[in-house]
This record gives C-alpha cells, structure tokens and sequence, in this order.
C-alpha cells in the first residue's frame, strides 16, 4: 500500500536536545497527523492538522502543516527520557476519501 | 475521550486455525473502522475499512476470504483471521471514527499481537 516518507528513520538525542522529523509526500493531503506508538500499543495522536500553513502545539510538541500541501513536520523541544518511541504521520488524501495513509515512522531514543 | 478497546491483546494459534480479534468503541459509536497490520519495525498498513451494516471494503493485495471482517453495530467490529498461517502471525490493530465525527484523529485499540505456530 501507499505510504508516506518521513524522516529520519530513526535517531538517537541527549536529554533535553530538541528533535525535528519531517513527513513527505508526491501527493496533497488536506489533513495531517502525528502519532505516537510505544511497543506493543496502538497510536497515540499527538497533533492534528487542517490546513496549510497551520502550526500548532501540544506541550513540547509542535507540528506544522507544509504549505504546498505535501509535508509536515514536527518539532520535540526539550526531549525526555519518556519521549522514546516510534513517530508516525499520517495523511488524508485530497479525494474525499476516510482512509490515512501512514509514514514509514521515525524511531527516537533519548539518552540520559 | 473516545476509547477502543481491543482484545485480545495477545494470542497464539496453531497453524489452520481461525482467530477472531474484537475492538469495540466504549463510549462512542464507531460509523466506522479501519483495520491495520504490522510487522516488527514497519509502519501500519490498511488492510480494510468497514462500515456499520455493510461489506468491508479491502484495500489491494489483502485477501478478503481470509480476513473477515464484521460490523455488525455501531460499537463493535471483528476481524477474523481464517485458516491461519506462520506468516499471517503480526500485529493487527483497529482504529475507529466516531459518528459524525470528523474526519481526523481516529481513535485506535491497543493492538493484538497474533503468533501462528
């Protein structure tokens, strides 16, 4: 099935650093997504986004919706040892359609 | 908030036999429900989506005769693996859209892990 890029795959960060993913894709979506996923869990919704341009926060979570429509990004200020865990995006196409398209997830791991 | 519950949250099965996975929606009617797949390390993949009273529609490559899916209510769906394999054994994962809802942050089960020995 279709999925999203995102960005990067995985990374490791000291405690208190800030971290950037970002999500990428050939085609509009009109609504975008970052979950989060600890082992053995289902998603957690972190943010949602609506329309371009949006920024928006969520403690020290902050997410942006690209303007052309194909990206987004979010931003961990200040990580902590429980922010462990595997980012996802997801995208609603443009086609009026239920269905998210997924991103292939970035992995994060703080060191102490 | 909304909340999905998903059971079991873990099985395991011998190779031929059939294993059916519940989510119901506790605290809201679910006019619809997505079903994922997972493999370790990999990102969800949609395998379905089902509406209250009709036919699940399949996304490509899934086989519907062996995944059958059943949304009877408004709070309650079920996927059922049939004549299991080895290589159906992943982690499968249910998310569900409120009636009315709009359509963003779908609220997700908790997964069930399914092993096929």
């Amino acid at each position: 099935g279709q999925q999203l890029n995102q960005s990067p795959q995985s990374m490791f960060i000291q405690e208190g650093e800030d971290v950037s993913m970002n999500c990428t894709s050939s085609s509009i979506f009109n609504t975008w997504l970052w979950y989060k996923q600890d082992p053995g869990e289902g998603p957690v919704l972190l943010i949602a986004l609506y329309k371009a341009g949006e920024l928006t926060s969520n403690g020290r979570l902050t997410a942006q919706f690209g303007i052309t429509r194909k990206d987004s990004f979010l931003n961990i200020s200040a990580s902590i040892p429980s922010d462990v865990g595997i980012y996802f995006c997801a995208g609603r196409p443009d086609s009026g359609t239920y269905k998210y398209i997924f991103g292939t997830g970035t992995r994060l791991k703080v060191l102490a | 908030g909304a909340v999905v519950s998903q059971h079991p949250s873990w099985v395991i099965c011998k190779s031929g036999t059939s294993v059916k996975i519940e989510c119901r929606s506790l605290d809201f009617q679910a006019t619809t429900m997505f079903w994922y797949r997972q493999f370790p390390k990999q990102s969800l993949m949609l395998m379905a989506t089902s509406n209250e009273g009709s036919k699940a529609t399949y996304e490509q490559g899934v086989e519907k005769d062996k995944f059958l899916i059943n949304h009877a209510s408004l709070t309650l769906s079920t996927l059922t693996v049939t004549s299991a394999h080895p290589e159906d054994s992943s982690f499968y994962i249910c998310s569900a859209r409120a009636v009315g809802g709009v359509n963003y942050g779908y609220t997700f089960g908790s997964g069930t892990r399914l092993t096929v020995v």
